[in-house]
């Protein structure tokens, strides 16, 4: 049972462009969900996706980032004009479940490193 | 009041040693609280978690100590091994939100062998 696939692993962008990091979450799952770690810091979650839904981006900075899960395929986090402070690990997460006594538990990806040149 | 507190940043432990990571958080409204083990270049692999209903888990050589009046959970991992060297971050979160987890600093974790 494959874990969580992200793709690429590692991501060299020049300042300005667009960087795209996919996600496949565990089979079975239909929860995904993106983090950010920057070097040397936790965690710090970004948004939460269903099936073509967003259903919490409070962790999305306000401009640039975009996310989607659509019906088909694999979940997209969308940087675009990245700049050097976008420079992380963003990792990708997924669950079967989204409730707290439902045993839900979280799986992460291995991540997507960003460098930003 | 969403934070979570770390420490040691960093700690250093003989093979067969007993490895003491700490965290304290705020929010009294946090309801689940996760360990997580981090390898070099790896993504975050759940270790053991807790609900605040219960004192203390063990799952072998690991074990969450919880205490709800002075908000702090602890990870002690009993007979440290080399292969336990990593990164290792608590989270917390609501029941509300169990995806949102607010993760500690993390603790470097080296053990010697």
């Amino acid at each position: 049972n494959a874990g969580v696939m992200q793709n690429p692993r590692h991501l060299v962008r020049r300042r300005g462009q667009e960087a795209r990091l996919r996600c496949s979450p565990m089979k079975g799952h239909s929860h995904v969900y993106w983090y950010r770690q920057l070097p040397e810091e936790g965690l710090k979650f970004m948004v939460y996706l269903q099936k073509e839904n967003i259903i919490d981006e409070s962790g999305m900075p306000k401009e640039r980032f975009s996310a989607e899960f659509p019906k088909e395929g694999p979940s997209i986090l969308r940087i675009q004009q990245v700049v050097r402070g976008d420079s992380a690990a963003y990792f990708c997460a997924s669950s079967r479940d989204q409730g707290l006594y439902s045993g839900n538990t979280i799986y992460f990806g291995e991540g997507s490193w960003l460098t930003v040149v | 009041q969403q934070q979570v507190k770390q420490s040691p940043q960093s700690l250093i432990v003989q093979k067969g040693g007993i490895s003491i990571i700490n965290c304290a958080y705020e929010n009294t409204a946090f309801d689940y609280f996760p360990w997580y083990q981090q390898f070099p270049g790896k993504g975050p692999a759940l270790l053991i978690a807790i609900r605040p209903d219960v004192s203390e888990k063990k799952e072998g050589r690991f074990t969450i100590s919880f205490n709800k009046s002075a908000k702090q959970f602890s990870l002690h991992i009993m007979d440290s091994q080399p292969g336990d060297s990593a990164t290792y971050f608590c989270a917390a979160s609501l029941a509300s939100g169990t995806y949102k987890y607010i993760f500690g600093t993390g603790t470097r974790l080296k053990v010697l062998a």
